[in-house]
């Protein structure tokens, strides 16, 4: 299994601004995805990102509104920018199991955007 | 599109009973993974089970266990001995061995004392 260290667990935002948030995995992987959950609802995924190629993005969300860097195997950080109060919600960083058929999770950024 | 459905947005179990979490889905893929995930409080995804689609047998973790329909492309999960520590948000999920997953909207389990 992979240890997924995501910062910060949690943060309030004024609306304009942005936030990056990191995702530190305890071994090499090829894939990384980030998710967001909205209040009170299911995951979605944001974008898969692999390192050394630029990250693809899932239907609905875009490279300016939210970058996401993949400098190596074990680093990510997902940026969300222009915050609005929609974008309040769960954001959580997620690795391929390698062997095992399961991704692994980080235990999620709470974003609240004032 | 591929899609997964949980019906339940709620359910409640008494201690010690036993609860069945419902899940349907959709694919086009022919080889495919469906899981149980846990989410409690902590917000901390945490893998409860998963099924391989090849595989007939059903899946079983210890209190844990599945019924898995593919032809009805159902995929419930059933907890016995339910334990206070189960209360939580549970998802279903779908990948295609991409580890790119689809969710359902999840059940909220209450455990009663």
């Amino acid at each position: 299994s992979a240890v997924i260290s995501q910062k910060p667990s949690r943060d309030i935002c004024q609306r304009g601004t942005s936030l990056t948030i990191q995702c530190q995995v305890d071994s090499q992987v090829t894939m990384m995805f980030w998710y967001r959950q909205q209040p009170g609802q299911s995951l979605t995924l944001i974008a898969t990102a692999n390192q050394g190629s630029e990250a693809t993005y899932e239907s609905g969300f875009v490279i300016d509104k939210f970058p996401i860097s993949r400098p190596n195997l074990t680093f990510s950080t997902l940026t969300v920018s222009n915050m609005s109060p929609e974008d309040s919600s769960i954001y959580l960083c997620s690795v391929e199991g390698g062997l095992s058929t399961e991704a692994f999770f980080g235990q999620g950024t709470r974003l609240t955007v004032v | 599109a591929q899609t997964v459905t949980q019906s339940q947005p709620e359910m409640s179990v008494q201690e010690a009973e036993t609860v069945t979490l419902s899940c349907t889905y959709d694919t086009s893929e022919s080889d495919y993974y469906l899981f149980w995930y846990k989410q409690p409080p902590s917000r901390q995804m945490i893998l409860v089970i998963r099924q391989e689609a090849y595989k007939q047998q059903n899946a079983t973790e210890n209190r844990f266990s599945v019924n898995f329909q593919k032809a009805a492309k159902s995929f419930s999960l059933k907890i016995s001995d339910s334990q206070l520590g189960d209360a939580a948000m549970y998802f279903c999920a779908s990948g295609s061995g991409t580890y790119k997953y689809i969710f359902g909207t999840g059940t909220r389990l209450k455990v009663l004392a």
